[in-house]
């Protein structure tokens, strides 16, 4: 059974930073890109990053280029996004998600993990 | 302000039919597959249709997408209480070299 589990979602201060993670199960991760979607509290989905299986393909929206990196470590099926210069609107839900490439439909989410950025 | 267009809510009674339409251009629909999300209250989105009309394994056939040009919609016939949901539609922008997602629409069965 695939399996998608985010972690490291928490309160932080704005201009503070935060990594969040996604454990995957079930599948070969390697083979896969992943992705990670946000979902503002009461608003719509927003993606944020796209990687590559072999991890050598990023791709960013413009509202985090900059700030937001995307990583994987293939070796522990664990993607990761390090979040720097946090600001009130990145607060949301982050899911992470899986596709078969990084152009292809995301077929496997995770359940999210909330990341609070307040004061 | 989203890249692809979609109304923000439809709703229609129980064994009815709904549809939900998507608008965006030539970068995203207009030359890339569309995707459809269905996303159940307190819940994580889940696949429906992948590629303009193709039916994830399990879901029920009650969904239909297609796409014309730079619009896709997706029909849901036969209407249940159960498909009370937000539903998404995406596809890959050429132009952004990134995602987009429409703004959701939230279907009510009344």
């Amino acid at each position: 059974e695939v399996q998608l589990v985010e972690s490291g979602g928490g309160l932080v201060q704005p201009g503070g930073s935060l990594r969040l993670s996604c454990a995957a199960s079930g599948f070969t991760f390697r083979d896969y890109a992943m992705n990670w979607v946000r979902q503002a509290p009461g608003k719509g989905l927003e993606w944020v990053s796209t990687i590559s299986g072999s991890a050598t393909v990023t791709y960013y929206a413009d509202s985090v280029k900059g700030p937001f990196t995307t990583s994987r470590d293939n070796s522990k099926n664990t993607l990761y996004l390090q979040m720097n210069s946090l600001r009130a609107e990145d607060t949301a839900l982050y899911y992470c998600a899986r596709a078969y490439s990084t152009t292809s439909e995301f077929d496997a989410w995770g359940q999210g993990t909330l990341v609070t950025v307040s004061s | 302000q989203s890249v692809l267009t979609q109304p923000p809510s439809v709703s229609e009674a129980p064994r009815q039919r709904v549809t939900i339409s998507c608008s965006g251009s030539s970068s995203n629909i207009g030359k890339n597959g569309v995707h459809w999300y269905q996303q159940l209250p307190g819940k994580a989105p889940k696949l429906l249709i992948y590629y303009d009309d193709l039916l994830t394994s399990g879901v029920s056939d009650r969904f239909t997408g297609s796409k014309s040009g730079s619009s896709a919609s997706l029909v849901i016939s036969g209407l249940q209480s159960e498909d009370e949901a937000d539903y998404y539609c995406s596809a890959w922008d050429d132009s952004l070299n990134g995602w987009v997602f429409g703004g959701g629409t939230k279907l009510t069965v009344l």
